[in-house]
């Protein structure tokens, strides 16, 4: 069973910000937080990671609460190709063999003009 | 170049058969997986192998069978197929180690339609 929250559905103006919220309150301390997408008809797309920090790539960045029990996503400055369903996961990092990712039911992010 | 490809990507056969989908990653991970999507857009695993041994079997009824062939091919082969496993069956692998962090890259997929 997933053990995170997201909304369902989220809109958000292309160019702007697309602040993704997840909830994960019973997130363990040696469980990180990782974000999928998928695009409608693919396979889904490794985002970002954290365990704690706030992290930033090419793609996004991900904002940890310090009780980690929460954490966001954002697409800085978000484009119609960001249309997607996002998967906020909790899970174990390596764990010597294979890890295994429980996704959720996610939330659909609809980008419009 | 095609990272992790699966073959066929759409599949259509009647209840009963047997079929297989190949999947095959050029990322020279040692982790491939085995995912389903349901109708409803569950996305749960079924299957993991790290350098060709089974690791994770996700209660997935035996008629499913992967096999390894080497560390960069995992097929699923499917015995019996009843209408409930039409889906969308994807294939992931990961580097299987300490820099992985359970960064998956998944293929494109294959839809099974079962009539």
């Amino acid at each position: 069973d997933a053990k995170t929250t997201q909304p369902t559905s989220m809109d958000c103006a292309e160019g702007r910000a697309a602040n993704l919220p997840c909830n994960h309150s019973t997130i363990s301390g040696n469980e990180y937080v990782y974000w999928y997408r998928q695009i409608h008809s693919q396979g889904p797309q490794y985002i970002i990671h954290g365990l704690k920090n706030n992290e930033t790539n090419e793609m996004a960045s991900l904002i940890i609460t310090e009780d980690r029990k929460s954490s966001t996503l954002i697409l800085p400055h978000a484009t119609l190709r960001d249309t997607a369903v996002y998967y906020c996961i909790v899970s174990q990092g390596w764990t010597g063999t294979a890890s295994k990712l429980t996704f959720g039911t996610g939330t659909r992010l609809q980008v419009t003009l | 170049d095609t990272a992790v490809s699966q073959t066929p990507k759409y599949l259509v056969t009647q209840m009963g058969n047997d079929k297989s989908i190949k999947c095959e990653q050029n990322l020279g991970h040692d982790t491939m997986y085995w995912y389903k999507q349901d109708s409803k857009k569950f996305l749960k695993i079924m299957f993991s192998y790290n350098n060709k041994e089974l690791i994770i079997n996700e209660t997935v009824p035996n008629r499913f069978s992967p096999k390894s062939p080497d560390k960069a091919h995992l097929n699923l082969h499917i015995n019996s197929l009843e209408l409930g496993d039409s889906a969308v069956y994807f294939c992931a692998s990961s580097q299987g180690d300490w820099r992985s962090y359970n960064e998956q890259f998944f293929g494109p997929g294959t839809r099974l339609t079962v009539l």
